[in-house]
């Protein structure tokens, strides 16, 4: 596709259920980026994949959040037992250098 | 102290007006990147920049690495600019990623 596609665009969930969040960046894209941002607060950084390299994983809140890049496209973001706090839009953002991002919509997480 | 700092948070205006959004950000950014968020929908990035001023229709973005400041300015705005803006340091040291901004609040009332 022409931009950034994540699925699903909406989710509502049990506290203490998992969730996966998932992300297509634009073909060719080598870098990929999750970030959230909570109701009322800027967005944050979250996990960075590069091409082969060891993810950056710096901004994973928790050990309940993971995530994984398959074949160097499609990543998933999962977060497990999942608790209010973690009620945000979840951002992804691809790039072929590192000036120039394209954002997907989002995920808008809502846990009850 | 945050890495990015932005100023105002919330601006109105009246349609017409100049706008200016300003943006200081700490040692170990290499650049700057502007982006829109308008209500309810995603994020478009508006201009990357590490040096000068860069213009694009209405928008205009400047930066000065001295001081470590960049400015977006909007002329003759218009209702439709009502967005949040935000403001993005681009940080290399081996891996990458952008720090934000708190974002301001732009409103054009007609």
């Amino acid at each position: 596709g022409a931009g950034v596609s994540q699925s699903p665009s909406n989710k509502v969930t049990e506290k203490g259920k998992d969730v996966e969040l998932r992300c297509d960046p634009i073909s060719g894209h080598t870098a990929l980026y999750w970030y959230r941002q909570s109701l009322g607060q800027g967005l944050e950084f979250l996990i960075y994949f590069q091409g082969n390299s060891a993810p950056d994983k710096s901004g994973l809140p928790s050990d309940r959040f993971s995530a994984e890049r398959t074949g160097g496209s499609v990543s998933t973001l999962t977060i497990q037992r999942t608790q209010q706090e973690d009620s945000a839009v979840y951002l992804c953002a691809s790039s072929l250098e590192a000036y120039g991002y394209t954002f997907g919509s989002g995920t808008r997480l809502t846990v009850v | 102290k945050n890495e990015v700092e932005q100023s105002p948070q919330n601006l109105t205006a009246q349609e017409g007006e100049f706008i200016t959004i300003n943006c200081s950000y700490s040692v170990g950014i290499s650049a700057l990147h502007w982006l829109q968020q308008h209500p309810g929908g995603g994020i478009v990035s508006l201009f990357m920049l590490s040096s000068g001023k860069k213009k694009h229709g209405r928008l205009i973005a400047t930066i000065n690495i001295q001081e470590k400041h960049s400015s977006l300015h909007i002329t003759a705005s218009h209702p439709r600019d009502s967005a949040v803006y935000i403001c993005a340091g681009l940080i290399i040291q081996g891996a990458q990623k952008l720090v934000f901004g708190q974002g301001t609040r732009l409103t054009i009332n007609p």
